[in-house]
């Protein structure tokens, strides 16, 4: 079992609408939460990191984080055709661990 | 940008023959990391530091050596570079203070092949 899943898409969403990622892990001690997105041939950034359960909200996007069922979840509002890229879940072992272990991506790709 | 500087930024080599990149930063965080990115795997890091001299190995470090003798500077060695090396290659850096805490940033990457 890969210690950070995610389905390789694509994810097809059309222009405006909510595009929903997910993203579930194994270490059920894991602390804290990364998205990043990238685009073809460029390096991940970083969208968004969340530490607790429930929501965390930063304009169009939303994480949310439920530990009991160890998943992760990204939410895009009003989907715009620039947010097509590869989205990557991120996540840490309990604290005091360095590294990031990261899923292998979904491809989004948002229709005008 | 995170200040983060990788080079150099596409070399093609032959294998066998040694190759290092290198990472550069300007933000003088404690933390670096070099990650390679293949279709299928994701990112798998190699190796990291946690300060000067200080290092230490990631999931996918054979055939693979580091050395940090400055903050700012964090080199990636292929010994004897093989075909399966072939990929791209991140450098990251992380603070690892303060609210942002575990979050790393990547460098621009380095495509390396080896034919």
């Amino acid at each position: 079992q890969k210690e950070v899943e995610q389905n390789s898409g694509p994810l097809s969403v059309p222009e405006g609408a909510i595009a929903s990622l997910n993203c579930t892990y194994s270490d059920r001690g894991s602390q804290s939460f990364f998205w990043y997105r990238q685009y073809s041939g460029k390096s991940p950034e970083l969208i968004m990191f969340i530490y607790s359960n429930g929501d965390k909200e930063d304009g169009r996007f939303t994480a949310q984080l439920n530990k009991a069922s160890q998943y992760v979840s990204l939410l895009i509002r009003d989907s715009q055709p620039s947010d097509s890229a590869t989205y990557l879940c991120a996540v840490t072992a309990p604290f005091g661990n360095e590294k990031l272990t990261f899923g292998t991506g979904t491809r989004l790709t948002i229709i005008p | 940008d995170a200040g983060i500087t990788q080079s150099p930024r596409h070399k093609v080599t032959e294998t066998g023959t040694p190759v290092t990149l290198r990472c550069h930063q300007t933000e003088n965080h404690r933390y670096m990391y070099w990650y390679r990115q293949d279709p299928g795997h994701g990112l798998r890091l190699i190796h990291y530091s946690y300060g000067v001299k200080d290092t230490d190995k990631g999931e996918v470090s054979d055939g693979y050596s580091v050395s940090r003798s400055k903050t700012e500077d964090f080199l990636l060695t292929l010994e004897s570079a093989t075909s399966s090396q072939t990929s791209v290659y991140f450098c990251a850096i992380s603070p690892r203070t303060g609210n942002s805490g575990n979050t790393i940033y990547f460098g621009e990457g380095s495509w390396l092949t080896v034919v």
